[in-house]
């Protein structure tokens, strides 16, 4: 029944190491977003996708890498991870209709040591 | 430029009202957002505005002025389960891309 699902919930990693968080939604929604979540609590967009194809791309390093490999799926791959990566990741949907809201996921805390 | 601004903390009482006020100034407007965000949880969805005016769901009310670029969330009868952090967003002119503001904590004290 879960709407939009993200795996894994922590992770807790290196510096210098690669990592992916994955994500799903059931709601068949047409676009699909990261955002990321610092430790002020302020959200921001990373990248967003619509029927798998790149639609924002904000000022975020090469080191992050989304993949959509179908409508209902967009990953996320950070190489080379540093320490000021570490903030919580959520990923969303919403439906192509002005009054359509975000859907989350419940988030995927990265800590980087 | 996006522009978004919440105060940053606000207390109530229980059985009180409170009202979270947003202004914003964006590129483009395609409404505006509010979501609870409890902590360590995800944020989700309250209420929706794109019309000037009042909208109205059981103890919560959110209200927008275009022509000021503001809204308000109200929340009535306080309950210490309302003590959470509100986020206002705007979709701006694309209609792919939700702004946030900074976010409101609120705490509701007995």
């Amino acid at each position: 029944d879960t709407a939009v699902s993200q795996t894994p919930k922590y992770l807790v990693t290196q510096m210098g190491n690669d990592k992916s968080i994955k994500c799903e939604q059931n709601l068949g929604h047409d676009t699909m977003y990261w955002y990321k979540q610092d430790s002020k609590k302020f959200l921001k967009i990373m990248f967003s996708y619509n029927n798998k194809e790149l639609i924002i791309n904000e000022t975020v390093p090469n080191r992050f890498s989304p993949k959509s490999p179908d409508k209902a799926h967009l990953n996320l791959h950070i190489n080379s991870l540093e320490l000021g990566d570490s903030a919580v990741y959520f990923c969303a949907s919403s439906q192509d209709r002005y009054n359509s809201p975000l859907h989350f996921g419940n988030g995927t805390r990265l800590t980087v040591t | 430029g996006q522009n978004i601004d919440q105060p940053t903390e606000m207390t109530a009482t229980e059985g009180a009202i409170v009202q979270i006020n947003c202004t914003y100034q964006t590129s483009g407007f395609n409404g505006l957002f509010w979501y609870q965000q409890h902590a360590g949880e995800a944020p989700t969805f309250l209420s929706y505005n794109v019309l000037d005016g009042l909208e109205e769901k059981g103890r919560f009310s959110s209200f927008l002025s275009r022509s000021k670029g503001y809204s308000y969330l109200l929340l009535k009868e306080l309950q210490m389960k309302d003590s959470a952090s509100y986020l206002c967003a705007v979709r701006d002119s694309s209609g792919q891309n939700f702004v946030f503001g900074p976010g409101t904590r609120l705490s509701v004290l007995p």
